[in-house]
């Protein structure tokens, strides 16, 4: 199984701002994701971060508010931009090899205030 | 549009008891599904179910798999506080991506 951390582990901000969550995977994987959990909720799939390619966004969310990188096949960076108070959730990192399960992260919960 | 369906939303239960948390689908593209423990903020894994009726174990915990009725149980036998979490279901659908349940809040009390 893949050992997955991220930083930083939380965070407040202020509205306005933004920040850049890292996660870095273990070992290489195919397939790394970025979830959001808003409170009481379950999670819900951001985007699929694509090694050297732009990443693959889901329906509600753009490349320009939640801009994603992944330079390699062990690391990625999610950025929260513009932040608001409705921002506010833990996000979760996962990676997988492909047919296998995935994996998740400790996440990072923020707090914009 | 995919859908997972969980129920009980929430349970409440005494340590000893056997629980049996249900977990229905409706998707486009079958490819397996996968159960979850959340307690903090990270979901661990549990199982990854691809065929039907085959049961996976660990431990006291265990999950099946039905395909033609499109849903899978998760069973918790002899109940611990240490089982006092949020479990999800999640179907991959192909995308590799994962389509999440609510979940379901089980409280064991002493």
């Amino acid at each position: 199984s893949a050992v997955i951390s991220q930083k930083p582990s939380r965070d407040i901000c202020q509205r306005g701002t933004s920040l850049t969550i890292q996660c870095q995977v273990d070992s290489q994987v195919t397939m790394m994701f970025w979830y959001r959990q808003q409170p009481g909720q379950s999670l819900t799939l951001i985007a699929t971060a694509n090694q050297g390619s732009e990443a693959t966004y889901e329906s509600g969310f753009v490349i320009d508010k939640f801009p994603i990188s992944r330079p390699n096949l062990t690391f990625s960076t999610l950025t929260v931009s513009n932040m608001s108070p409705e921002d506010s959730s833990i996000y979760l990192c996962s990676a997988a090899q492909d047919g296998s399960e995935q994996y998740f992260g400790p996440g990072t919960r923020l707090t914009v205030t | 549009e995919d859908k997972v369906v969980q129920s009980p939303l929430s349970l409440v239960v005494h340590e000893g008891d056997t629980v049996t948390l249900n977990c229905s689908y409706e998707v486009t593209n079958f490819r397996s599904l996968l159960w979850y423990k959340q307690e903090k903020k990270a979901p661990t894994f549990l199982f990854m179910l691809t065929s039907s009726g085959i049961e996976k174990k660990s431990g006291r915990l265990s999950s099946i798999l039905d395909k033609k009725e499109l849903f899978s149980i998760l069973n918790i036998t002899a109940t611990q506080t240490g089982d006092s979490a949020v479990y999800l279901c999640a179907v991959d659908t192909g995308r590799r991506a994962l389509t999440f349940g609510s979940g379901t809040r089980l409280q064991v009390q002493p």
